[in-house]
Parts: structure tokens; C-alpha cells; sequence
């Protein structure tokens, strides 16, 4: 599975979106995208996934570049409830794949 | 629906000891896979089961092991506990969608090993 680079820690003010970016330079052409969010001592929670169309549904909005090099998950206005360590997960999407989960993105949303 | 459900929320234990932990699956989700959290770090895999038979193992030792039973659920076994077993552990069910699957995680049984 291919490597992804995120940010360690990002602050959002309250209302705002929060952009949280992540490079995967060497992903495959059969890797998906994925983003999941762990607050504190919970188990983690799936928010999104894609191949190579932007996806969009009730929690974010996902924005991969046309050479799928790089990624964007967009939380359109974040609430103090968005404060989370943000996962971003690239894998081939088979049933024989586990995730492998790097450091994430601490994002804390600020009022 | 339900979501994965995992027994028991906490649990301690004495080095030496032997921990069962146990997950049940989102109805219809016909696999699983375990994960282990130390605090401070990104889950890390140690077993998939789909059918009732293993799919893929982490690098984790022989002390760990798990099994799938017929109603999908599963339980996850440490034999000999270290206290660098002290952890979080995550029970995930998956869902095929479309040529993707959707891996949703319980919410974890924290293991503290004295």
C-alpha cells in the first residue's frame, strides 16, 4: 500500500472549513483514498473514501488531484465536535487488506 | 442497525495472564479484522477473518490469536501478557461496496496489563 504524508497537527475556527491535506506521491491506479477520524479513546469513525472523482457526502467532501498524487478532506464547517485525529489511508480496497493507519492530522476546531 | 459491538469495555490483567476479547460484527458483514492501539500511535493490524477463516495476520507473535465463528463474531486471544500488551484493542466489520469495502470499527476494549 502506498505511503501518505499528513500534517501532524492543524487548527479550524468554529464555522469555518477545515482542509486537511494528504500526499500519496507513489499511489497505484487500483488505491483508494480513505479518511477516518479517532476521537479521543474511541474506536475510529469511516467518513469517506474515492478512486479519482471527488466524493461528497453528509460529513465531508473528498478532493483527490487529476494525478491522484494528492488529496483534500473537507469538513464545510466545522463544529468543536470535529476535533479529532484524522486518518488518511491509502489501500487496495480487497477483502484481503487491512488498513494501516500512520500518524494522522490532530485537527482541533477552535470557538 | 447496530453497529460492532465489543466485550468487555475494560478489562486488567496481571503479566502472565491469558485475555479473551470479543466483537460482534454489523449484521451481514461477513468479516473481521483486529487492531491494536498503543496510546500515542495509529492502530495497528493483527488479524483478518472472513468466513470463518483467517485472511491475513499482522506482525504480531504467537501469543495472539483469534477466531471467526459460524454467526460471524469473533474473539481475539493473548496468551502470556506483557505489559506492552496494554492497549487499545479494535474490532472492525467490513462491508463490500461496489469494487471498494468499508472497514467500521467498535468502540475498542482497553486492556491495562500489571
Amino acid at each position: 500500500d502506498a505511503k501518505t504524508t499528513q500534517p501532524p497537527s492543524m487548527d479550524c475556527a468554529e464555522g469555518r472549513a477545515a482542509n486537511l491535506p494528504c500526499n500519496h506521491s507513489t499511489i497505484s491506479g487500483n488505491e483508494y483514498v480513505y479518511w477516518y477520524r479517532q476521537i479521543h479513546s474511541q474506536g475510529p469513525q469511516y467518513i469517506i473514501h474515492g478512486l479519482k472523482n471527488n466524493e461528497t457526502n453528509e460529513m465531508a467532501s473528498l478532493i483527490i488531484t487529476e494525478d491522484r498524487k494528492s488529496s483534500t478532506l473537507i469538513l464545510p464547517h466545522a463544529t468543536l465536535r470535529d476535533t479529532a485525529v484524522y486518518y488518511c489511508i491509502v489501500r487496495v480496497a480487497s477483502n484481503n487488506n487491512d488498513m494501516r493507519f500512520g500518524a494522522g492530522t490532530r485537527l482541533t476546531v477552535k470557538p | 442497525d447496530a453497529g460492532v459491538t465489543q466485550s468487555p469495555t475494560h478489562l486488567i490483567k496481571t503479566r502472565g495472564q491469558q485475555v479473551t476479547l470479543r466483537c460482534s460484527p454489523i449484521s451481514g458483514h461477513k468479516s473481521v479484522s483486529w487492531y491494536q492501539q498503543v496510546l500515542g500511535q495509529g492502530p495497528q493490524f493483527i488479524f483478518q477473518y472472513y468466513e470463518k477463516e483467517e485472511r491475513g495476520r499482522g506482525n504480531f507473535p504467537d501469543r495472539f490469536s483469534a477466531r471467526q465463528f459460524p454467526n460471524y463474531s469473533s474473539e481475539l486471544n493473548v496468551n502470556a501478557l506483557l505489559l506492552g500488551d496494554s492497549a487499545l484493542y479494535l474490532c472492525a466489520s467490513r462491508r463490500q461496496q461496489g469494487m471498494a469495502d468499508t472497514q467500521y470499527f467498535g468502540p475498542g476494549t482497553r486492556l491495562t496489563v500489571l
